[in-house]
Order: structure tokens, then C-alpha cells, then sequence
């Protein structure tokens, strides 16, 4: 069964820094993995998609690696914002034990950028 | 514009009583999901529909079923809510499946469900 854990569970930094979440999956075959934010009572937006071909992605501030073979995929966000405080997910997709595909989430890393 | 809208956003229901939560979207995506994400955890995924073909979690409890009348929508339905089922349920859409190149989720805003 597919675990993903994501560390450190909350983080806060302040204005200007640059920063890294870590996302770890137990199963390495998977299809695609995936960076979401999550606003506080509100849906996921995604950030950004990894094909398990890709080794990053990027889109503008955010750069979003995958080591597939190792299991982990950070996500690299640079001069954080206070704008950027938000919870982020990471999912990965993967062919479950009954051959459905199942997109997995991790409990998420709660960001907190300090003006 | 709206691309996935999940009526209501808050919903309060009372112990036993059953309640249905509704999506609708304007993707036309053939896929809708809905998970269920409780305070500080992961979203949980729930089950499925790849158009008509429904498809459910083996974890998910019998008092949760869905019904997807047409593209646009989809209803989670829950029997005979308990006190554990208070949690935000969030409704998202594909194009495709998990598997193909590309593709991506996109989720509504949820409905935060409590109960009495």
C-alpha cells in the first residue's frame, strides 16, 4: 500500500527566505506526483505535475524535483511571500493493488512566511 | 470562472439523518472524485466515477454512495451520518485518469460537513 509522509509537518520562516518541503512515498511505480495548496477551509489548487519520466518542474518561484528511485520529491520555493502561507500537499498516482489508479495524498506541510 | 462548484460549502446535519452533498462542473471532464479530508490529515479518496462506470474505495464505508446523473454532476450521499463523519468533503475532476501523461486534478472548494 502506497504511504506518503511529508516533513516537517508545520514550518514558519520569515520574509525573503528560501525554502524546501520534503515529500517521501513508499512505492516507487508510480504514474505522476503531484504539488497542490491548500488554503485554510478551502480546495486544492495544483502547483505543479511531475511525470515519473521528469526529474523537476518549475513555475516561477516554485521548483518541484522527483527522485523516483529513492521515493522523495521536494518542493524549492524561493524569496517565500507572505502570500505563500498555505498548506501543501503532495500526491502521488500510482496502480493500486486492484488495478485502479489512486492518487495519494500526504498530510500536507502547513507554511507560515513572517512579514 | 467556476470550474467546479460544490453546493453548499457548509453543511450541518444531525446525528442519523442523511444528507447529500453536490458537484458540479464545467470541465466537461470524464472523471469526478470525491475524497474526504479530515482536520490536519490527508484527503482521503472515496471513489470515483470515469463517466458512468463508478468505482469505489475497498476502505470505504456502505453508508457513502454516490450518484452521477450526467457529466456535469455528482452527489455524495451519506446514509446514516455518525459523529465521524464530520470532516471537509472535497470533489475534483480529470480529464482522464491518474495514469495519463499529464494529467491533473482539479478540485472544488469543499463542503465542510458537521454533525450534531
Amino acid at each position: 500500500k502506497q504511504e506518503v509522509t511529508q516533513i516537517p509537518a508545520a514550518l514558519s520562516v520569515p520574509e525573503g527566505e528560501n525554502l524546501v518541503l520534503n515529500c517521501s512515498f513508499t512505492d516507487s511505480a508510480i504514474y505522476n506526483l503531484q504539488w497542490f495548496r491548500q488554503d485554510p477551509g478551502k480546495g486544492l489548487t495544483s502547483l505543479l505535475l511531475i511525470q515519473s519520466s521528469q526529474r523537476e518542474q518549475t513555475s516561477g518561484r516554485l521548483n518541484a524535483s522527483l527522485d523516483k528511485s529513492s521515493g522523495r520529491s521536494t518542493l524549492y520555493i524561493a524569496a517565500s511571500q507572505p502570500g505563500d502561507s498555505a498548506t501543501y500537499l503532495c500526491a502521488v498516482s500510482y496502480a493500486s493493488d486492484t488495478g485502479r489508479r489512486a492518487l495519494t495524498f500526504g498530510s500536507g506541510t502547513r507554511l507560515q512566511v513572517q512579514p | 470562472d467556476a470550474m467546479v462548484i460544490q453546493n453548499p460549502r457548509y453543511q450541518v446535519t444531525q446525528f442519523g439523518k442523511p444528507v447529500t452533498l453536490s458537484c458540479s462542473q464545467t470541465l466537461n471532464h470524464n472523471v469526478m472524485y470525491w475524497y474526504q479530508q479530515k482536520s490536519s490529515q490527508a484527503p482521503k479518496l472515496l471513489f470515483h466515477y470515469y463517466d458512468k462506470d463508478f468505482n469505489n474505495e475497498a476502505d470505504t464505508p456502505d453508508n457513502f454512495q454516490s450518484r452521477r446523473p450526467n457529466t456535469s454532476f455528482c452527489f455524495l450521499d451519506i446514509r446514516s451520518p455518525g459523529l465521524g463523519d464530520a470532516a471537509m468533503y472535497l470533489c475534483a475532476t480529470s480529464r482522464g485518469l491518474a495514469d495519463r501523461k499529464g494529467e491533473t486534478q482539479y478540485f472544488g472548494p469543499g463542503t465542510r460537513l458537521l454533525v450534531l
